[in-house]
């Protein structure tokens, strides 16, 4: 596609559940990148891939978080047992190499509610 | 450990105007600098970069922001404001050693009075 597309854009779910977050980066992006944003404030590094492994998972909260990108391409984040203040919008970022000062494209986000 | 702050979470402006959106942030390192432009209901978007070089950096949409290491600033400006900046914008620090992991600052949302 011609950007990053982030499914589902809006998920709502009971406290308790287990969700998954789904981000399809630029075709031929090798970086990949997920961050938190609540409401009010800038989004905060999660979790970066360099390919198929987590070259820095060092945002994660805790540890019913999770996200994988199993063949360098498409990745998914994992919320377990989730809580209300998991809410937030989840934006996930591409860009072509791993390099600081390389241009990270951004998708629009899912906005998960935990009801 | 690197930080970000905006001074001002909501900025009001007439069309027309000059934009000034300020940013400093602290680094131990030399630091790669952005802002990013958030309009509703869409993905950020990169305005523009500092990395190395000129230390006033031209961007998008009119917009530049000068690296003023001796104030650790790094301020957004427009000289003449459009109904269409009307955003959130987001200024975010990196660095060469911890690779594209963004620290960004809590928003500055920029009102654009007729």
């Amino acid at each position: 596609g011609a950007g990053v597309s982030q499914t589902p854009s809006n998920k709502v779910t009971e406290k308790g559940k287990y969700v998954e977050l789904r981000c399809d980066p630029i075709s031929g992006h090798t970086a990949l990148y997920w961050y938190r944003q609540s409401l009010g404030q800038g989004p905060e590094f999660l979790i970066y891939f360099q390919g198929t492994g987590a070259a820095d998972d060092s945002g994660l909260p805790n540890d019913r978080f999770f996200a994988v990108r199993p063949e360098g391409s498409v990745s998914t984040l994992k919320i377990q047992r989730t809580e209300r203040g998991d809410s937030a919008v989840y934006l996930c970022a591409s860009s072509l190499i791993l390099l600081a000062d390389t241009e990270a494209f951004f998708g629009q986000g899912t906005r998960l509610t935990v009801v | 450990a690197q930080s970000v702050t905006q001074l001002g979470s909501h900025v009001s402006v007439s069309e027309g105007a000059l934009v000034l959106l300020r940013c400093n942030y602290s680094s131990s390192v030399p630091p790669y600098l952005f802002w990013y432009v958030q309009y509703p209901n869409q993905g950020l978007q990169l305005l523009l970069k500092y990395t190395t070089g000129a230390t006033l950096v031209k961007g998008i949409n009119g917009f530049e922001a000068e690296f003023k290491k001796s104030e650790t600033s790094f301020h957004l400006t427009k000289p003449s404001a459009h109904m269409s900046d009307a955003a959130e914008y987001f200024c975010a620090v990196s660095d060469a050693e911890g690779a594209q992991k963004l620290v960004f600052g809590q928003g500055t949302r920029l009102t654009i009075n007729p």
